[in-house]
């Protein structure tokens, strides 16, 4: 696609419930990064994926936090259990090969755990 | 460890003032530098990289070693200029750190 896409763009949830997010990257770039937007913290770095392997997982949060990345493609971040303090922006940003140049971001889901 | 401060979370200026977003960071190696803006309801764009030495929408920003710095200047500043200013660094590992930001507002 032109851009890096991300669905939904907001997501109420109720607190104890799953979600999923999803993220489909520019086309060709094989590396895909997710990040936490939260207010007064910045972006925070939860994991990476260059193809379908995730070299970098560093900084998911707790075993709550899972993501996938399939035929080196859409990723989905899935939070299981929902707590408030999930309640974030989660950027998704793809570039062509590892590191900085080319790096694009999506416009985020906005997630509101209630 | 590798660290991106920016220790301002609000700038604001009067337009036509001059402006300058500090940012410093920790790197024990030879990192690549760059700044990221957010305007309003819209996604992160580059503004610009250290390596390129480019001027983008009147910033420039130089990359301080001695000083471990890569501060965002910009001579005048417009109303359209305010938004929200990320610091970010690549180094060794996959991924960017970004400082938590500055917000810029500059004032008519």
């Amino acid at each position: 696609g032109a851009g890096v896409s991300q669905s939904p763009s907001n997501k109420v949830t109720e607190k104890g419930k799953d979600v999923e997010l999803r993220c489909d990257p520019i086309s060709g770039h094989t590396a895909l990064y997710w990040y936490r937007q939260s207010l007064g913290q910045g972006l925070e770095f939860l994991i990476y994926f260059q193809g379908n392997s995730a070299p970098d997982k560093s900084g998911l949060p707790s075993d709550r936090f899972s993501a996938e990345r399939t035929g080196g493609s859409v990723s989905t971040l899935t939070i299981q259990r929902t707590q408030q303090e999930d309640s974030a922006v989660y950027l998704c940003a793809s570039s062509p090969t590892r590191g900085g140049y080319g790096y694009t971001f999506g416009s985020g889901t906005r997630l509101t755990v209630v | 460890a590798q660290r991106v401060t920016q220790p301002e979370k609000l700038l604001s200026v009067f337009k036509g003032a001059p402006v300058e977003l500090k940012c410093n960071y920790s790197y024990s190696g030879s990192p690549e530098l760059f700044w990221y803006v957010q305007y309003s309801r819209q996604r992160l764009q580059l503004l610009l990289r250290h390596i390129s030495r480019e001027s983008i929408k009147g910033f420039t920003a130089d990359l301080n070693k001695g000083e471990t710095s890569f501060h965002l200047k910009k001579p005048f500043a417009q109303e359209e200029d305010s938004a929200m200013y990320y610091c970010a660094l690549s180094g060794q590992g996959f991924s960017f750190i970004f400082g938590k930001g500055t917000r810029l507002l500059v004032k008519p």
